[in-house]
């Protein structure tokens, strides 16, 4: 099994909505990415966790909340999110952490185009 | 902040063209460069992990090349196919960070 499986594929929310992103990989990757991609733009990194730990935030707003429950799962909770949150959200898994696995490629979900009204 | 680039942005051959597309980035103090391919619709999907030794990578009808002294990654594509169609990324690994940072992407379309 090498996919990386997002849910759900498509979402949209109000600004006072609570919703949560998921991701799951069963290859036994030790480290999970959040990727934020607007269009015509390059996916931006958002959050890395490596060996369920968080290690890596890009400065992103406090209504984005990571969550790693397990080595195989990563979510993404959201609360009070802008307009301009509106993107599409790829997670991604690496076998080692990016400090050891330079080398590594990701494998990526298929995203989750999230809308905010 | 780094920046690479990927030029063109945007491509159409015919079915049997041979095709190229460049990746360029200021510096050579990096670990690695990757190139993904992302079909609509689909996952992004890794072709290639090149590193410092800048060899020359294949797989099937595609390669890749790593110039590290002029700051460039050309992706051939021979023989270009519909299912060829897609948008190619390019992403480096700098020395100095931890995170893979993406290029724009080329989008590649491909007619029968």
């Amino acid at each position: 099994d090498t996919e990386v499986t997002q849910t759900p594929k498509h979402l949209v929310m109000g600004m006072t909505n609570k919703k949560s992103l998921k991701c799951e990989q069963h290859m036994g990757h030790r480290a999970m990415y959040w990727y934020k991609q607007k269009a015509k733009k390059p996916p931006e990194l958002m959050f890395v966790y490596s060996y369920e730990k968080l290690s890596i935030n890009e400065s992103v707003p406090s209504r984005f909340s990571p969550e790693c429950p397990n080595s195989s799962l990563l979510n993404l909770h959201l609360h009070a999110l802008q307009p301009e949150d509106s993107a599409l959200y790829l997670c991604a898994s690496s076998q080692k952490g990016p400090g050891q696995g330079r080398n590594e490629k990701l494998f990526f979900g298929s995203g989750t185009q999230l809308s905010v009204l | 902040i780094l920046n690479v680039e990927q030029s063109p942005q945007s491509l159409h051959v015919q079915e049997g063209d041979s095709t190229n597309f460049t990746c360029s980035f200021p510096s050579s103090n990096f670990y690695a460069l990757h190139w993904y391919r992302w079909e609509t619709a689909k996952s992004p999907e890794a072709l290639f992990v090149m590193t410092l030794n800048g060899d020359e990578k294949k797989k099937g009808r595609i390669s890749a090349t790593l110039n590290t002294k002029e700051g460039y990654s050309y992706l051939y594509i021979k023989g270009s196919q519909p299912e060829d169609s897609a948008t190619y990324l390019c992403a480096l690994f700098p020395s100095n960070t931890g995170k893979l940072i993406f290029g724009q992407g080329t989008t590649l379309q491909v007619k029968p």
